[in-house]
């Protein structure tokens, strides 16, 4: 079975900060692993995904993220906060045949200025 | 590209009737779609997978009865959820898959809200 686990419910950064958004998965195979970003009232977008190749994996909005199979881990991070990056993370784990997604429980992201 | 729409995007019904939810690709055509249930302040829930032309696959715990997903055309998926009760509430997104590898890229509509009376 394969799921994920998002380590912290709420993360609070200043503007111009980095930040840093943790997620360790647990897959019986080589998983492939996505963040998606939630606004409010907005659906998800795709940020970047790690399908097997390089293991770290730049997306949208200076965002990038690094597979780590020592650790189980596919951690967020972008080296500067911006305001407009306030909103819900999920990570995201799809399964080997079907392409089924196993969301994370979800990171609320709240920058302040 | 890879535009996925819901209609309607927020919806109020009273208890015991039947409610449609439409889900379209618009601009790529998706062999598989994935209906997805979240709660306030959760994570989205996995229902089932809608294959064109074929029977949806429910997942664990959800009432396939309750929840019916027609697959007609590779553009169009729909969920009705049946004879809806106040426990349905809640907010129901779909998703559409571009691709058949693994590893391809779900792309999310905007949601709808159901509120049932």
């Amino acid at each position: 079975a394969q799921s994920v686990t998002q380590l912290d419910s709420h993360v609070s950064v200043s503007e111009g900060t980095p930040v840093l958004l943790r997620c360790n998965y647990s897959s019986s195979y080589s998983p492939s692993l996505f963040w998606y970003v939630q606004h409010p009232n907005k659906g998800l977008q795709l940020l970047l995904k790690y399908t097997s190749a390089a293991t770290l994996v730049k997306g949208i909005n200076g965002f990038e993220a690094e597979f780590k199979k020592s650790e189980t881990s596919f951690h967020l991070t972008k080296p500067s906060a911006h305001m407009s990056d306030a909103a819900e993370y999920f990570c995201v784990v799809s399964d080997e045949n079907f392409n089924k997604f196993y969301f994370g429980s979800g990171t609320k992201l709240n920058v302040k200025p | 590209g890879a535009v996925v729409s819901q209609h309607p995007s927020w919806v109020i019904c009273k208890s015991g009737t039947s409610v449609k939810i439409e889900c379209r690709s618009l601009d790529f055509q998706a062999t598989t779609m994935f209906w997805y249930r979240q709660f306030p302040k959760q994570s989205l829930m996995l229902m089932a997978t809608s294959n064109e032309g074929s029977k949806a696959t429910y997942e664990q715990g959800v009432e396939k009865d309750k929840f019916l997903i027609n697959h007609a055309s590779l553009t169009l998926s729909t969920l009705t959820v049946t004879s809806a009760h106040p426990e349905d509430s809640s907010f129901y997104i779909c998703s559409a898959l571009r691709g058949a590898l693994r590893g391809d890229t779900q792309y999310f509509g905007p949601g709808t809200r159901l509120t049932v009376l």
